[in-house]
């Protein structure tokens, strides 16, 4: 099975802050990188998907880029409403069970 | 707009069943493939099935062991999930996730709001 990490697991930044969230697949998946917001009590949100597309009324201040092992989400200018957990996730085999174990983005 | 409401989470001994449902509203459901992703307390998100548009082809986590079945019933719109022989380690949130097309192996651009499943030890 294809293992997802993610780095840093949390970390604190400022609103107007530029984050950049790292995610890893234990071996190659093309482009099949989806990425996904959860704000506490709430279901995750898709942000990402195929690395770099943009989900239709995702702000552009979020963009995805890497291919086969390596990939990230950055944001360009942290606003308040984007304190959240974000999980990266594996389309590229079946079971598709890789998501990756998320990153907390908290407020400094 | 897409709307996704599970029902069924509640709370059951070890070793009981439980049946989750999911109505779908906002889209021509027969033609997306569907799963359902669970989130135990305080941890991360983890799939646990899917299911191909027509219902013809289902694929569920390796750690499941058959003890859950996944189906539809798209002349309501519904999507279900059972679960048998439940164990302490399933509790959890359980989601109900649209495919962004009908594949198994495809982003989730729509969630429900989740529906609780405590399994007392």
């Amino acid at each position: 099975d294809i293992q997802m990490t993610q780095s840093p697991s949390s970390l604190s930044a400022s609103v107007g802050d530029r984050v950049t969230i790292t995610c890893r697949a234990s071996q190659a998946i093309s482009t099949a990188l989806n990425w996904y917001q959860q704000k506490p009590g709430k279901a995750p949100k898709l942000l990402i998907y195929v690395t770099s597309r943009l989900q239709s009324g995702v702000p552009s201040r979020f963009s995805g880029s890497g291919s086969g092992t390596d990939f990230t989400l950055t944001i360009s200018s942290l606003q308040p409403e984007d304190f959240a957990t974000y999980y990266c996730q594996q389309t590229y085999t079946m079971p598709p069970d890789s998501f990756g174990p998320g990153t907390r983005v908290e407020i400094k | 707009e897409v709307h996704l409401v599970e029902s069924g989470g509640n709370w059951v001994q070890r070793g009981g069943s439980l049946r989750l449902s999911c109505g779908a509203s906002g889209f021509t459901f027969n033609t997306y493939a569907m799963a359902w992703v669970r989130q135990a307390p305080g941890k991360g998100l983890k799939w646990v099935a899917g299911i191909s548009a027509s219902g013809g082809t289902t694929y569920y986590a390796v750690s499941l062991k058959g003890r859950f079945i996944i189906s539809r019933d798209n002349s309501k719109n519904t999507l279900y999930l059972q679960m048998n022989s439940l164990r302490a380690e399933d509790t959890a949130v359980y989601y109900c996730a649209k495919g962004y097309q009908d594949s198994l192996i495809d982003a989730f651009d729509a969630w429900g709001q989740g529906t609780m499943v405590t399994v007392s030890s």
